[in-house]
């Protein structure tokens, strides 16, 4: 069963725009949530984390938004530019997670200029 | 900055063969883990460790071993390599516990069985 689930899997837009990625889990009792970032060619790094003591987290243009009730969180990527063109993959881990992180299957984003 | 890197970044092997995933860290973290990347799945775990000696199974171990014998090094044995085993590999490196803290990924090796 996959703890983790991203939406959608590929996301196009334009730049300027705010970009949405979405994301749920299955365990209840993860408390820590990271987003990780990829480029083509290069390992995943971690671009913004969230607790779940909290609602949201904001970094620079980008902003988790954490439901715990609904367990689900989304990444907003406010105006998005061509740089931020990557893979990014939600992770779930703390609680019962026995020391590691769980990944979702990732969300492709293109921004077109 | 945190360094981990993984050797080779590229291998061909034939089904049946041999293969060894070398990852050398240098950030002093305790856990080490050895991911696959496949397109529709993401990341999956193959096996961590917590230090030097040991080693777990993560989601997906059939078909691999691995070893630690030190705190900068940690492998990834394929015995007999299948098709199916082909994919990108990642080895990572943290210090915390309990699933929560930075992951430091290596850049990935890139592995065909024939």
């Amino acid at each position: 069963q996959q703890q983790v689930r991203q939406s959608p899997q590929s996301l196009t837009v334009w730049e300027g725009e705010t970009a949405i990625l979405n994301c749920s889990y299955e365990n209840s009792a993860f408390d820590y949530f990271p987003w990780y970032q990829q480029f083509p060619g290069e390992g995943p790094a971690l671009l913004i984390a969230i607790r779940s003591v909290s609602d949201k987290k904001e970094d620079g243009g980008f902003t988790i938004f954490f439901n715990k009730r609904e367990k689900n969180l989304s990444l907003h990527i406010k105006d998005s530019q061509p740089g931020d063109s990557a893979t990014y993959f939600c992770a779930a881990g703390g609680g019962s997670a026995l020391g590691r992180l769980h990944f979702g299957a990732g969300t492709q984003l293109i921004v077109i200029p | 900055e945190a360094a981990v890197t993984q050797s080779p970044r590229n291998k061909v092997a034939v089904t049946g063969g041999k293969v060894t995933l070398s990852c050398n860290q240098t950030n002093n973290h305790n856990n080490m883990y050895w991911y696959r990347q496949d397109t529709g799945h993401g990341l999956r775990l193959i096996h961590y460790s917590y230090g030097a000696g040991s080693t777990e199974k993560g989601d997906i171990p059939d078909g691999y071993k691995a070893s630690r014998p030190s705190q900068e090094n940690f492998s990834l044995i394929l015995e007999l390599a299948t098709p199916s085993q082909t994919s990108v590999y990642f080895c990572a490196s943290g210090d915390a516990t309990g699933g929560t803290g930075q992951l430091y990924f290596g850049e990935g090796s890139k592995l065909t069985v024939l």
